[in-house]
């Protein structure tokens, strides 16, 4: 069975803290993809990255970085200097060998000015 | 690029009744998949089209039904509408194959049963 676990369920923090959003996931594929979405308030989901099972090179992009570890089946996501424009609810996904998204619960993310 | 538009964006049905949900993909698109999401379940993948097929399908009762148009646009169905349908339903389009591609979401329509 293929599972994602996003255990905080709401995290808070003063403008421009670094935060990290963890996401552990299980999965008997080889081949698998991993994404990071985001939902602020209006409701649509914004799609931030997409890893494969055989990348596992941590990505940077701007204040946004991931950090995929296969040996802790993990895929953490980390906003360094947060802004309050982050505040959302974000996503980790999983995608495997039966062609469905399986979805973390979300982390509601608040930044606090 | 437009993105993923979904129409209504708001509705209110009530119980028994029957709705048809829209959603035109991104340009260049042609495949559609459809999402519910509800506070109590999270996030679900009800079903996916492809070249007007129905791909790949949720764990969701037969109530719940689709199709995809030549010009990629998909509908969804909801038939008898329970209370428990409430939520917001999702339309998420990608440029061919899902299973590799990233797929990009509309701003979703949010249904309440009544």
């Amino acid at each position: 069975a293929q599972k994602v676990t996003q255990a905080q369920t709401e995290i808070s923090v003063v403008e421009k803290e670094d935060v990290t959003l963890d996401c552990v996931y299980e999965t008997r594929d080889t081949t698998y993809y991993l994404f990071w979405y985001k939902q602020p308030p209006s409701g649509e989901l914004v799609f931030l990255i997409r890893r494969n099972s055989f990348d596992e090179q941590n990505e940077i992009s701007g204040r946004y970085s991931w950090n995929f570890q296969k040996s802790t089946s993990s895929f953490n996501f980390t906003i360094t200097a947060s802004q309050v424009v982050d505040s959302a609810v974000y996503f980790c996904a999983l995608k495997g060998s039966n062609y469905q998204l399986i979805w973390g619960a979300g982390t509601k993310l608040i930044i606090k000015p | 690029k437009a993105g993923v538009t979904q129409t209504p964006r708001y509705l209110i049905k009530t119980r028994g009744q029957q709705v048809t949900l829209s959603c035109s993909p991104i340009s260049g698109h042609r495949s559609v998949s459809w999402y519910q999401q509800t506070p109590g379940q999270g996030l679900q993948f009800l079903f996916e089209y492809f070249s007007e097929t129905q791909r790949n399908k949720g764990n969701f009762p037969g109530r719940f039904s689709g199709r995809q148009f030549s010009n990629s646009r998909s509908e969804m169905n909801v038939s008898t509408l329970e209370l428990g349908d409430s939520a917001l339903y999702l339309c998420a389009s990608s440029q061919a194959d899902a299973w590799v591609e990233t797929q990009y979401f509309g701003p979703g329509t949010r249904l309440l049963v009544l």
